[in-house]
């Protein structure tokens, strides 16, 4: 069975980096194939993707936010770790981690539960 | 840049047919797939290229893909069902959620 789970700061300040760690279980990250994405909601708003990272540490970035975010592995292959720096209060948002298996038309399935994140003054 | 187009809201009788549509630029050479999120939950899978179904899934929700429209039908569509709807694909190495839709079951 595959759970992930997401953990970081529920309060940031606008200029501030959010760094989320995703922790998952029931796969490995070494397994060619596998990936982790992050995906956030803003409160009664639709999702929107934000980035990707596979096995081989292919990585792949929301373009409208891919000079802000950064995704990675990390040396434990458990967790995957995303930074996105400058926050700004319309970043507010739940942020999801999810499994994807690489192939062309790739779904993401399943998700972790989410973390809010406020940024605010 | 590519972008999914969902109706915001669909109303559906208990036990009647919900039509959920996505639309996109020749959508229907890509394969979409569609997740339920009900209120204060995660979004869970329930549709996969075009038309398969997780293990899990009631067989009342099919899926259809074809010219620049994909389709999540409902049939036999119970109070449980009443969620908000997101298809999903991919632009090259980017992936595209539509707007969603809320499906009220009344």
């Amino acid at each position: 069975q595959i759970t992930l789970k997401e953990s970081g700061p529920t309060l940031l300040k606008p200029t501030q980096t959010l760094t989320l760690t995703c922790a998952f279980s029931g796969f490995s990250l070494t397994t060619s194939g596998e990936g982790v994405g992050w995906i956030r909601q803003p409160p009664g708003k639709a999702l929107e993707w934000l980035a990707l990272v596979y096995w081989n540490d292919d990585k792949h970035y929301s373009p409208s936010l891919h000079n802000r975010l950064t995704i990675t592995k990390d040396p434990s292959n458990t967790r995957v770790v995303l930074t996105m720096t400058n926050m700004d209060p319309v970043d507010t948002a739940t942020y999801f981690c999810t499994h994807n298996i690489r192939s062309t038309w790739a779904w993401f399935d399943p998700w972790g539960q989410g973390t809010l994140v406020t940024v605010s003054s | 840049s590519s972008e999914l187009r969902q109706p915001p809201s669909v109303s559906v009788s208990p036990g009647q047919t919900a039509s959920i549509t996505c639309s996109g630029d020749n959508l229907g050479e890509k394969f979409v797939s569609w997740y339920q999120q009900k209120p204060g939950q995660s979004p869970v899978l329930v549709m996969y290229q075009d038309k398969k179904r997780p293990s899990g899934i009631p067989d009342r929700f099919s899926g259809s893909n074809s010219g620049t429209t994909a389709t999540l039908t409902i049939s036999g569509t119970q109070s449980m069902d009443e969620a908000d709807f997101y298809c999903q694909t991919w632009d090259s190495n980017f992936v595209l959620f539509g707007g969603g839709t809320k499906l009220t079951v009344l």
